[in-house]
C-alpha cells in the first residue's frame, strides 16, 4: 500500500513568513509524529498525535510551531514568522499504535529553506 | 529523560567487511527495536526490526543482536557493499506512550 506522504517536498520562504506542511500517513495508522532533522543530526521529535488524545507536544520548539490533525488522518505543521534556524527537513511517521506492534515509518520529508 | 545512546558515530569500513554499530536504551518497554537506515536528501527507511523477547534476527546480509538483560542491541552488516553507505538510525520503544526515543544516528561509509 502507500506509504506516508508529505508535501511539499521543497520549501523556500523568507523569514517572517508563515509556512504549512502537510502529512498524509498509512492508511489504519492512528499514531502520527511530526520530527525535525537539521543537516548532518539526528531526530528532533516535535509532536505526536494518538487516536482522538490530546497530542503530546513536548517536543514543539517554541509557540511559533503548531500542528493539528483533521479527522484522524492529515496532518498539518505550521510554522509561524519563521526564521533561519526553523531551516531543517521535517519528517512525518505514522504507526499503527498496537501494543507490541508499534513501528513507525517514516515520509521522505520536506526540506525548509528560510532566507 | 530517557536516551538511546549510539555509538559508534561514524564508522569507516572496506568493502566486504563487518559493520557493527551498538545501542544502549533505558526503558522495559516491549515493543519492537528497530533500525532504521537513510540515504541523504531521504527520509529514514525501516531496514530490520527486533522483538525484545528474541536475542537475534537475520534477514539477509543484517542482522540484529539483542541482549536484553544489558539493555543493549546491534546491527550487524556482513559483506559490506558501498550501497549500505548511509546513516543508521536505532530507536528504542518507551514506557506508556507509542513514541519512540532515537539514537543520534551513525553514518556509515564503505569503501569499494
Amino acid at each position: 500500500g502507500a506509504g506516508v506522504s508529505q508535501s511539499p517536498s521543497n520549501k523556500v520562504t523568507e523569514k517572517g513568513k508563515d509556512v504549512e506542511l502537510r502529512c498524509d500517513p498509512i492508511s489504519g495508522h492512528t499514531a502520527l509524529y511530526w520530527y525535525r532533522q537539521s543537516l548532518g543530526q539526528g531526530l528532533e521529535f516535535l509532536i505526536y498525535f494518538q487516536g482522538n488524545s490530546a497530542p503530546d507536544k513536548s517536543g514543539l520548539p517554541s509557540d511559533r510551531f503548531s500542528a493539528e490533525r483533521t479527522g484522524g488522518s492529515v496532518s498539518t505543521l505550521t510554522i509561524q514568522r519563521t526564521q533561519q534556524e526553523d531551516s531543517a527537513v521535517y519528517l512525518c511517521a505514522s504507526s499503527l499504535a498496537l501494543a507490541g506492534g508499534n513501528i513507525q515509518y517514516f515520509g521522505a520529508g520536506t526540506r525548509l529553506s528560510v532566507l | 529523560q530517557q536516551q538511546v545512546k549510539q555509538s559508534p558515530q561514524s564508522l569507516i569500513v572496506q568493502k566486504g567487511g563487518i559493520s557493527i554499530i551498538n545501542c544502549a536504551y533505558e526503558n522495559t518497554a516491549f515493543d519492537y527495536f528497530p533500525w532504521y537506515q537513510q540515504f541523504p536528501g531521504k527520509g529514514p527507511a525501516l531496514l530490520i526490526a527486533i522483538r525484545p523477547d528474541v536475542s537475534e534476527k537475520k534477514e539477509g546480509r543484517f542482522t540484529i543482536s539483542f541482549n536484553k538483560s544489558a539493555k543493549q542491541f546491534s546491527l550487524h552488516i556482513m559483506d559490506s557493499q558501498p550501497g549500505d553507505s548511509a546513516t543508521y538510525f536505532c530507536a528504542s520503544p518507551t514506557s506508556g506512550t507509542y513514541k519512540y526515543i532515537f539514537g543520534t544516528g551513525t553514518r556509515l561509509k564503505v569503501l569499494a
